[in-house]
């Protein structure tokens, strides 16, 4: 079974410029989660997707994030303008029940 | 609000040691908890769930323990190896979130040769 697959890998930008992710979950599981992760501290949750719908967005900051998931399958994060305190790694997880599969993550540098 | 605590943060031991990481968390209200490993600039890799019916769990060379009504979990790692070295966390599921996972910060751990 193929896990969940995350692209790209690593980015750099500059602080302003705009940048997204991908993610392609586990076939079949309707529940897609964003995390971010920033260096010495534990995932943190952005937000989370049931099918195409969003479950929960609150610790999203909707002012530079944005998110969706198209078809109840693939999903892109894109956050615009970045800052510099976005530097982090991206997770994506999927889930089927009360389990969670985590991708590679995406590194973002901010400079 | 529901929290997550990891003790000790980082963690150093020769090779061929026991250890025991703790995790403690706020709510005892929880469906399960996973331990998670993370490679440096890597995802997570799920290393074990507990049901919260379960006391413990066992997977080659480690072994994870819940007790629920304390809010603790530990895992047991049993002869260390030097690619044992990692970041380990702790994620309960809350009942009540919506099948979100609440992370703790980890244990590094460096074993060394």
């Amino acid at each position: 079974e193929a896990g969940v697959a995350q692209s790209p890998r690593y980015k750099i930008i500059e602080k302003r410029q705009s940048v997204a992710f991908w993610c392609n979950p586990i076939s079949g599981h309707a529940t897609l989660y964003w995390y971010q992760q920033i260096l010495g501290q534990g995932p943190k949750l952005l937000i989370q997707f049931q099918n195409n719908g969003v479950v929960d967005d609150s610790q999203l900051p909707k002012d530079r994030f944005s998110a969706e998931r198209l078809k109840g399958v693939d999903s892109t994060l894109k956050i615009q303008p970045a800052k510099l305190e976005d530097s982090a790694v991206y997770l994506c997880a999927s889930g089927q029940s009360y389990e969670q599969y985590f991708g590679p993550g995406t590194r973002l540098t901010v400079t | 609000k529901q929290e997550v605590t990891q003790i000790p943060a980082a963690l150093s031991v020769p090779e061929g040691e026991n250890l025991v990481l703790n995790c403690s968390f706020t709510d005892s209200a929880i469906y399960n908890l996973q331990w998670f490993r993370q490679d440096p600039g890597k995802g997570l890799t799920s290393l074990l769930l507990i049901q919260s019916s379960q006391r413990e769990q066992t997977s080659g060379r480690l072994n994870a323990s819940l007790d629920k009504s304390s809010g603790r979990s530990t895992l047991y790692i049993a002869a260390s190896q030097p690619g044992d070295s990692a970041t380990y966390l702790c994620a309960p599921l809350f009942s009540g979130s919506a099948r979100q996972l609440t992370f703790g910060s980890g244990t590094q751990l460096t074993v060394l040769p």
